[in-house]
């Protein structure tokens, strides 16, 4: 079946590090897979959009990169701050005709 | 920086009871979508709306909901018959890219059904 997986579990990360958020799909072939950000009781708000021909995207202290082979996208945020603390979600449209699908999601802690 | 907006906030409603959700999308958009999220779970498409009609739907999306632009800037989610199932937060997105990148999404509406 198709599906995008995201680390269901928190990830806790001392303040300063480098968290890294994974994304992982089976049986598409996206044309590109974006990245939001969600707060508790807020909608999610949009942050990158890496398409199948880029490797890697930054914005600020945000990398992105996109392996079409393995099927992966990671999500990387560089000296990582408690204002980071969120949910992040992966999110793709299996092809340009078709809506986004999301992932579940995965929780990130960043500890002062 | 404009914004999507949302009313109610909070809707608590009687199973059976019909509801509709408010959206004001970003004005100059073109797409718009209505999303829906059960507490802890991941968020689901319903509908998405462009040029005054529906352009894709969802399985969720039955005859229970109905999708309207009734003028230039709001946009609402009508459900006619609740159900307990239909417990969720409720959000509204637009965007005036390409179809589904870079969507702005609203704050939600919280509908709980009893």
């Amino acid at each position: 079946s198709q599906k995008i997986e995201q680390n269901s579990e928190a990830l806790n990360i001392q303040e300063g590090k480098t968290a890294t958020l994974t994304c992982n799909y089976t049986n598409y072939s996206p044309a590109y897979l974006q990245w939001y950000r969600q707060d508790p009781g807020r909608g999610p708000v949009f942050l990158l959009l890496i398409r199948e021909n880029e490797k890697e995207k930054r914005k600020e202290r945000l990398k992105v990169t996109f392996d079409t082979t393995l099927k992966q996208s990671l999500f990387h945020i560089t000296a990582s701050q408690p204002a980071d603390s969120a949910t992040y979600l992966c999110a793709l449209a299996p092809d340009s005709n078709y809506q986004l699908i999301w992932g579940a999601g995965t929780k990130l802690i960043i500890k002062p | 920086e404009p914004e999507v907006t949302q009313t109610p906030s909070h809707q608590v409603t009687q199973m059976g009871q019909e509801v509709i959700l408010r959206c004001v999308p970003i004005s100059n958009h073109l797409y718009f979508y209505w999303y829906r999220q059960i507490l802890g779970q991941k968020v689901e498409f319903l509908v998405s709306f462009y040029n005054n009609e529906i352009s894709e739907k969802s399985e969720i999306f039955d005859d229970q909901f109905s999708v309207e632009r009734p003028d230039g800037s709001n946009f609402t989610l009508k459900i006619r018959s609740t159900k307990l199932e239909d417990s969720a937060m409720y959000f509204c997105a637009s965007t005036n890219r390409v179809p589904n990148e870079k969507l702005f999404f609203g704050s939600g509406t919280q509908l709980s059904v009893l």
